[in-house]
């Protein structure tokens, strides 16, 4: 199993709403991320986590809380977002924080209205 | 600055004509290297990657790569396009000393016409 799973495909949320993203893998890897890709750009790192403790916070707005609650698992909890926060979530995981091959989910389209 | 420029915005070619997409990186030392394409609305799917060893990587779906540590590119290249090539191509870098973290260039759309 070469998957990440990432849960739901499409969310669209209302600036008052809370909603949380999900993301698994069963490879074993240790190591898991979340990004932010908007419209015609890359990827942009939002958060890593590497043995189930957020290591890497890049600055991002305390309205994106991550959660890993165990090694398989990564969600994210969303809560009083803004229009601009609109964009396709990209969970991935790697077998360890030296990133030597990162596996992508598809994503979760996010709109918020 | 410490980057990763893919200079087409755009490419456009034509089915079964080769492909070559550019990718340079500048920093101090030589990063690992990968080639992902995403199709529209989905996720990232990793065409090839480079570590050390030899300068010419194949990968997936009839792709290649070739490092220059001269030129500090790592260009893709396919000899023969099929129309379900079209999509983003990123090329990525992860440097140790830079946190391990995955950089992305800004991405190339490949357009294949009939």
């Amino acid at each position: 199993d070469t998957e990440v799973t990432q849960t739901p495909k499409h969310l669209v949320m209302g600036m008052t709403n809370k909603k949380s993203l999900k993301c698994e893998q069963h490879m074993g890897h240790r190591a898991m991320y979340w990004y932010k890709q908007k419209a015609k750009k890359p990827p942009e790192l939002m958060f890593v986590y590497s043995y189930e403790k957020l290591s890497i916070n890049e600055s991002v707005p305390s309205r994106f809380s991550p959660e890993c609650p165990n090694s398989s698992l990564l969600n994210l909890h969303l809560h009083a977002l803004q229009p601009e926060d609109s964009a396709l979530y990209l969970c991935a995981s790697s077998q360890g924080w030296d990133n030597t091959e990162a596996f992508f989910g598809q994503g979760t389209r996010l709109t918020v209205v | 600055a410490q980057s990763v420029t893919q200079p087409d915005i755009h490419i456009t070619v034509s089915e079964g004509a080769s492909l070559e997409l550019r990718c340079n990186y500048s920093y101090g030392a030589t990063p690992y290297l990968f080639w992902y394409v995403q199709s529209p609305g989905q996720g990232l799917q990793l065409l090839l990657k480079y570590f050390s060893g030899d300068t010419l990587v194949q990968g997936i779906k009839g792709f290649e790569a070739e490092f220059k540590r001269s030129q500090s590119s790592f260009n893709l290249r396919k000899p023969s396009v099929h129309w379900s090539d079209a999509a983003e191509y990123f090329c990525a870098v992860v440097l140790k000393a830079a946190g391990n973290k995955l950089t992305f260039g800004g991405g190339t759309r490949v357009l294949v016409k009939p």
